[in-house]
């Protein structure tokens, strides 16, 4: 059974960093793009970076680019998103959402975990 | 960026009706449309990719097709259980972008 699972959420103050992580099971981790969408309380959905399955290729949103940092570590079958100078907006559930190899859909969502930025 | 426009925003049909809803992409995207179903608490699930795709162990009463660059999702006979909030998402180009949601009600 493939499985998503979030970590690494909380409260944090403007201008802190945080750093989340997504540890998969089910599959062979290696062969799959990686992205982060979050979504404000109560807001849609709103793409936030993408990773090749052997991280040759790395995509952020603007509203993220310079201050957060997608990365992958394939022997511990794990996704991080390193997030930095953190921002009010950037309050939201956290998804790491899978891609299949050469395929541009998510087929497998997290359960998501929330990250709230607030003094 | 691409825009995704979404509508309806929101949707209340019965059982007996077909289900409709659109994403106008502001250019092509060749295909590179899916539809997400969110329920209340949980996480999206896929149900079209490709455009016209159907997702493993999604309904045949769903259906997605295109017709130049707006994008339709299709609910025929929609069940109560289809109550949600629908997302179609652009992957065709980063930022990959979705459309700002349609909040169906099923009665």
């Amino acid at each position: 059974e493939v499985q998503l699972v979030e970590s690494g959420g909380g409260l944090v103050q403007p201008g802190r960093s945080l750093k989340l992580s997504c540890l998969a099971s089910g599959f062979t981790f290696s062969n799959y793009g990686m992205n982060w969408i979050r979504q404000a309380p109560g807001k849609g959905l709103e793409w936030v970076a993408s990773i090749s399955s052997s991280s040759s290729y790395i995509y952020y949103a603007d509203t993220v680019k310079g201050r957060f940092t997608i990365s992958r570590d394939n022997a511990k079958n794990t996704l991080y998103l390193q997030m930095t100078s953190l921002r009010s907006e950037d309050t939201a559930l956290y998804y790491c959402a899978r891609r299949p190899g050469g395929r541009r859909y998510f087929d497998y969502w997290g359960q998501g975990v929330m990250v709230t930025v607030s003094s | 960026d691409i825009q995704m426009t979404q509508s309806p925003a929101s949707l209340s049909a019965s059982l007996e009706e077909i289900v409709t809803i659109t994403c106008k992409a502001s250019q092509g995207i060749d295909d590179y449309l899916s539809w997400y179903q969110q329920k209340p608490g949980k996480s999206p699930q896929l149900l079209i990719y490709d455009a016209t795709s159907l997702a493993d162990g999604v309904p045949s009463r769903f259906s997605g097709s295109r017709s130049g660059t707006q994008y339709s999702l299709k609910i025929s006979r929609p069940q109560v259980d289809d109550s949600g909030i629908y997302y179609c998402l652009q992957s065709y180009s980063t930022p990959f972008t979705f459309g700002s949601g349609t909040k169906l009600e099923i009665k």
